[in-house]
């Protein structure tokens, strides 16, 4: 079975310009999250979405941070305009519905966003 | 909120036993996990106790108690490739599963 998809794996980008992350979670997964994970802060949730619906957005660091789930197999995490401090691997994972047993998250392997 | 700590890192012989320990304190609380990422790649699951007592899984177990907010996570005969950093993460209570993860402990295998 495919795993949580990420695009792209690797990106380098100037200060000012408009970066966007894309990830397809597993299919059947009803909730997709998005990480943030630098070495001073750790893994930090952005955000998350269940049944493509934003349910907390309080991670996300700042206004020109923004994300979205057109539908069930595709979100963006867009950065505009980006910034050094930006730079960082973001992780989307997702999961299935509920809480019963171990159900729990998968990542994908992240996009390492390198911001000069 | 959540507020995880977990050692920063950790020092360990192959073949031998290490145990790593997080604790945590939370408005919510249903259930413990225990994610593994090796350098450069992604966490993978490895454990989840949402009950107390211990979980048993090869040669990785996973403690839980929830009176004391503790929990640690046990690796046996250790092999060079448990070299990684292993997350410590809570899930809130709430019909989500959000995971708020401790920074992380990361663990060096020598020979």
């Amino acid at each position: 079975d495919a795993g949580v998809i990420q695009s792209p794996r690797h990106e380098v980008t100037e200060m000012g310009q408009e970066v966007t992350l894309r990830c397809k979670p597993i299919s059947g997964h009803n909730s997709l999250f998005w990480y943030r994970q630098t070495m001073m802060r750790g893994l930090e949730l952005l955000i998350y979405f269940n049944n493509n619906v934003p349910i907390d957005d309080s991670g996300m660091p700042e206004d020109r941070f923004s994300a979205k789930m057109p539908n069930a197999s595709f979100s963006t995490l867009k950065i505009q305009p980006s910034e050094p401090r930006d730079s960082a691997v973001y992780f989307c994972a997702s999961s299935p519905a509920g809480q019963g047993g171990g159900n729990t998250i998968y990542f994908g392997e992240g996009s390492w966003l390198t911001v000069v | 909120g959540q507020n995880i700590d977990q050692p920063t890192e950790m020092t360990a012989t192959e073949g031998a036993i290490v145990q790593i320990n997080c604790t945590y304190q939370t408005s919510g609380f249903n259930g413990l996990f225990w994610y593994q990422q090796h350098a450069g790649e992604a966490p993978t699951f490895l454990s989840y106790n949402v009950l107390d007592g211990l979980e048993e899984k090869g040669r990785f177990s996973s403690f839980l108690s929830r009176s004391k907010g503790y929990s640690y996570l046990l690796l046996k005969e250790l092999q060079m490739k448990d070299s990684a950093s292993y997350l410590c993460a809570v899930r809130e209570a709430g019909g989500y599963n959000k995971l708020i993860f401790g920074a992380g402990t990361r663990l060096a295998v020598h020979p």
